[in-house]
């Protein structure tokens, strides 16, 4: 069982909104406070897209956004744009490893 | 501009060794800690081992531990994975990861490398 808990898959249509849910297995991985979020295209490079929870780093578009309540972690994205079509996943650590959750497949229809 | 390159990938077999290289250019190497994660083809991402900017506090999954060793060389700006004992399900592309800022705490990653891949057949 991953310590990180995300949906399979989710899907939207152009120019609305979705939200990926990650939720932490136990109270030890830090999702209340350190959870990053990393956007991959087929055959690339994950790219980080949210780190601390809701900080987005230069150069990432503000319909990228992350929250928290309890151990549970989001990323919602807005306006979904074809572009947005992509695996994410979500991460956090303990105090010895960093886990990644299993990944979300987004499909923009 | 930021860049990582990875080197040193290949195939191997079961119970072999292999080094992966990865250089780092375009920032200040010894002010960031670093980080190896894996993808096996298809599925989703493993973080492997950590190290902090002066190499001396190192971190490992534990699937790894015991078999992987991290190093760095600040001099050359290089980060270092050494997998020994290689089992199957070692077989994934390697990634070469940056920590996110320098307060010495590798816990999420800004720059990533385009990853090397590492075959080991039985």
């Amino acid at each position: 069982q991953s310590a990180l808990t995300q949906p399979a898959s989710v899907s939207g249509s152009p120019g609305q909104s979705i939200t990926i849910s990650c939720t932490g297995a136990s109270s030890d991985v830090r999702v209340y406070n350190s959870v990053s979020w990393y956007q991959q295209h087929p055959d690339k490079a994950p790219k980080l897209m949210i780190y601390d929870v809701s900080n987005r780093p230069s150069g990432v578009s503000n319909r990228f956004s992350g929250s928290n309540s309890g151990n549970t972690a989001s990323l919602t994205i807005s306006g979904l744009q074809a572009e947005d079509e992509a695996d994410y996943y979500c991460s956090s650590y303990t105090s010895t490893n960093i886990f990644f959750g299993g990944g979300t497949k987004l499909t923009v229809l | 501009e930021v860049q990582l390159v990875e080197s040193g990938g290949g195939v191997v077999r079961a119970g072999g060794s292999l080094r992966i290289s990865c250089a780092a250019s375009g920032f200040t190497f010894d002010d960031y800690g670093m980080s190896w994660v894996r993808q096996v083809s298809g599925k989703g991402l493993e973080w492997v081992s950590a190290i902090n900017w002066n190499g001396g506090s190192t971190s490992y999954a534990d699937s790894v531990q015991g078999r992987f060793t991290i190093s760095r060389d600040n001099a050359r700006n290089s980060l270092y994975l050494q997998m020994d004992t290689l089992r199957a399900e070692d077989s994934a592309l390697y990634y070469c990861a940056r920590a996110g800022d320098t307060s010495g705490y590798v816990y999420y990653f800004d720059y990533w490398g385009q990853g090397a891949l590492v075959t080991v057949f039985s």
